[in-house]
């Protein structure tokens, strides 16, 4: 069983819709990331996140440390959103080591 | 502020070959990690080294190796290369333990 599982593994939406992607884990983490990666390969980092809740923009991002899970959200979204959504997270110990989830492949239609 | 840059952007190896990759942070990053991408295996942590040391080490075998520069500079090696190699290589760098990871563009590494 994979320590961190995303869900959906593919995602279409209209533009506008607000969008929702999970994730569990299954171990002890000191933070989770979400990353976003285009067509071509580059990674973004949209969020860290130990405790609470972040917002940037039309993204915002959860996450209950005691549920173990996280949740990814686009408001308004557009076909510029259209992208692999991945949530990975940093084990507890000090260590840079990610382990990442299979991905949310989501493609968003004018 | 320069982000991370990965050289090459993308490679083309035969079987047998070796190849080396570098990374270079962000200015003032010290820590460096390797990840590798496969479409079946998603992303894989390869290893990580901060101020020159690796402290972590994923799953991979010793054809894998890396190393980091007195200037946070990194590479990573791949000796004996297999078709099962290719993948795209990416670095991302921090300023340590618990802080935001800023990734590469990656280099995509063909094995024939």
């Amino acid at each position: 069983k994979n320590e961190v599982e995303q869900s959906p593994q593919n995602l279409t939406a209209q533009e506008g819709e607000f969008i929702t992607i999970n994730c569990s884990y299954s171990v002890g983490i000191s933070a989770l990331h979400w990353l976003q990666q285009h067509p071509g390969g580059g990674i973004v980092s949209l969020f860290m996140l130990s405790s609470g809740k972040k917002k940037h923009g039309r993204l915002i991002a959860t996450i209950n440390i005691q549920e173990k899970h996280s949740s990814l959200h686009i408001t308004a979204s557009h076909p510029r959103d259209s992208a692999v959504y991945i949530c990975a997270i940093l084990l507890q110990g000090g260590s840079e080591k990610l382990v990442f989830g299979k991905g949310t492949k989501l493609t968003v239609n004018p | 502020k320069a982000g991370v840059t990965q050289t090459p952007r993308y490679l083309i190896k035969t079987r047998g070959q070796q190849v080396t990759l570098s990374c270079s942070p962000i200015s003032g990053h010290r820590s460096v990690s390797w990840y590798q991408q496969t479409p079946g295996q998603g992303l894989q942590f390869l290893f990580e080294y901060f101020s020159e040391t690796q402290r972590n080490k994923g799953n991979f075998p010793g054809r894998f190796s890396g190393r980091q520069f007195s200037n946070s500079r990194s590479e990573m090696n791949v000796s004996t290369l297999e078709l099962g190699d290719s993948a795209l290589y990416l670095c991302a760098s921090s300023l340590g333990p618990d802080r935001s990871a800023f990734f590469g563009q990656g280099t995509r590494l063909t094995v024939v």
